[in-house]
């Protein structure tokens, strides 16, 4: 069975510093794949970045980079220069790519973030 | 470019009572799934389906049931609502195969039983 668990319910940040969300999972799968969703007051679930278990390099995409270590079953996100649009929950989600016919994510409790100005 | 759509958005039910959680996508998705959010909580998987007529369910199915019989659609059913069945509801679609990692959310349904 698969589990992730995100460790800080609550982070506070500076505007323009950088933040990072920690995220642990735990799988006994060869291949999977990581996810951070952003869910915003609003309440929609916006992807935000993908990072695949036996992708060499870390994920990134604009100001969001993904810290993963697999060794330590690690994938923690990286906001850079945050912005007050950036408060929000922050999911951590795994699915596995193993080739089984459940597709479904597997979400983290969320920590939610508050960018001060 | 509509994507995943859900309807209603808000909906409030007494304790007994039934209703249809639309959801519709209008990207050719195969793979469609149901999750509830409690409050405070990451997503939980309710119902899956991997294609018109293909339904399997998830962590937490009791109280739900599911139809698939277009590509397009996907409701989810409540029969005898409870309180335990408050929560947001969002219906995803993602492409087949294992290259497909991404999941498009629709907006959420917030239902309230009372």
């Amino acid at each position: 069975a698969q589990k992730i668990t995100q460790t800080q319910p609550g982070m506070f940040v500076q505007e323009k510093e950088a933040v990072t969300l920690d995220c642990t999972y735990d799988t006994s799968d060869q291949s999977y794949g990581l996810f951070w969703y952003k869910q915003p007051s609003s309440g929609e679930m916006i992807f935000l970045i993908y990072q695949g278990s036996y992708d060499e390099q870390n994920a990134t995409e604009g100001r969001y980079s993904l810290n993963f270590q697999k060794a330590r079953k690690s994938a923690n996100l990286v906001i850079s220069a945050s912005q007050l649009g950036d408060s929000a929950m922050y999911f951590c989600a795994m699915r596995d790519l193993s080739g089984g016919s459940n597709y479904k994510l597997t979400f983290g409790k969320g920590t939610l973030l508050t960018v001060n100005p | 470019n509509a994507g995943v759509t859900q309807t209603p958005k808000f909906r409030i039910l007494k304790i007994g009572q039934s209703m249809t959680l639309q959801c519709t996508q209008d990207m050719n998705h195969n793979y469609m799934y149901w999750y509830r959010q409690d409050p405070g909580m990451g997503l939980k998987l309710i119902y899956y389906s991997v294609g018109a007529g293909i339904t399997d369910k998830g962590e937490v199915p009791n109280g739900y049931n599911v139809s698939r019989s277009t590509t397009e659609d996907f409701p989810l059913r409540l029969e005898l609502a409870a309180p335990s069945q408050t929560s947001v509801y969002f219906c995803a679609s993602s492409y087949t195969g294992q290259l497909a990692y991404e999941q498009y959310f629709g907006p959420g349904t917030r239902l309230t039983v009372t």
